[in-house]
């Protein structure tokens, strides 16, 4: 079974810019989370997405959105990057994310930075 | 707000070599989960532990999780090169129909040979 996919991996951008990255699920899974993992943050949930619907958010600004269609792919939208947007977004998918019997796979991350 | 603190920050420890790493809150959690990530690579689960003062072991690791479900620890016997990484850990409560995870800072372990 394959895993969860990001793409791209690497990207570079300046600051203003608007960026999208992509996460396809494991197959059969209906969660999907985002999280932004800086060294000072750590790993800080952004929001999660089940059935093409937000089903809670993190506390990041606006600037931050996210979709999920019907698929269950997923792609995370950050607008008018700032330099402190620079971090690996990691994206993680479950089956339905309703106990710890669930488990979340994560994928390798994109690697985001904003010059 | 809940926090989850990680303590030691950083490890650098010799082959053979016992450690523990400790993950404190002030917060209950229904369940703590304990993930390892390497460069490059995503957090990968390790263990979920669910019940206060359960114990988990997987072959040279221990996992403890504090009888008020607040705490939990992670003890490596005899650590090996392929132990270093980062270690997490997160605590899980249900949010909105889900379960929302907050992680610690992560404890970066290097063993030496």
């Amino acid at each position: 079974k394959a895993g969860v996919t990001q793409t791209p991996r690497y990207l570079i951008k300046t600051r203003g810019q608007q960026v999208t990255l992509s996460c396809s699920p494991i197959s059969g899974h209906r969660s999907v989370s985002w999280y932004q993992q800086t060294p000072g943050q750590g790993l800080q949930f952004l929001f999660e997405y089940f059935s093409e619907t937000q089903r809670n958010k993190g506390n990041f600004p606006g600037r931050f959105s996210g979709r999920q269609f019907s698929n269950s792919r997923s792609e995370m939208n950050v607008s008018t990057l700032e330099l402190g947007d620079s971090a690996l977004y990691l994206c993680a998918s479950s089956l339905e994310r309703t106990g710890y019997t669930d488990t979340q796979y994560f994928g390798p991350g994109t690697r985001l930075t904003v010059l | 707000t809940q926090l989850l603190e990680q303590s030691p920050q950083f490890l650098s420890i010799q082959e053979g070599e016992n450690l523990t790493v400790y993950c404190n809150s002030s917060s209950v959690f229904s369940s703590l989960q304990w993930y390892r990530q390497e460069p490059g690579e995503g957090p990968v689960l390790l263990v979920t532990v669910v019940t206060g003062g359960e114990v988990k072991k997987l072959k040279r690791l221990t996992f403890q999780f504090g009888d008020a479900r607040k705490d939990s620890s992670l003890h490596i016997t005899a650590a090996q090169p392929g132990d270093t990484g980062l270690y997490l850990c997160a605590g899980e409560t249900p949010q909105g129909g889900s379960e929302k995870l907050v992680f610690g800072k992560g404890t970066k372990l290097t063993v030496n040979p």
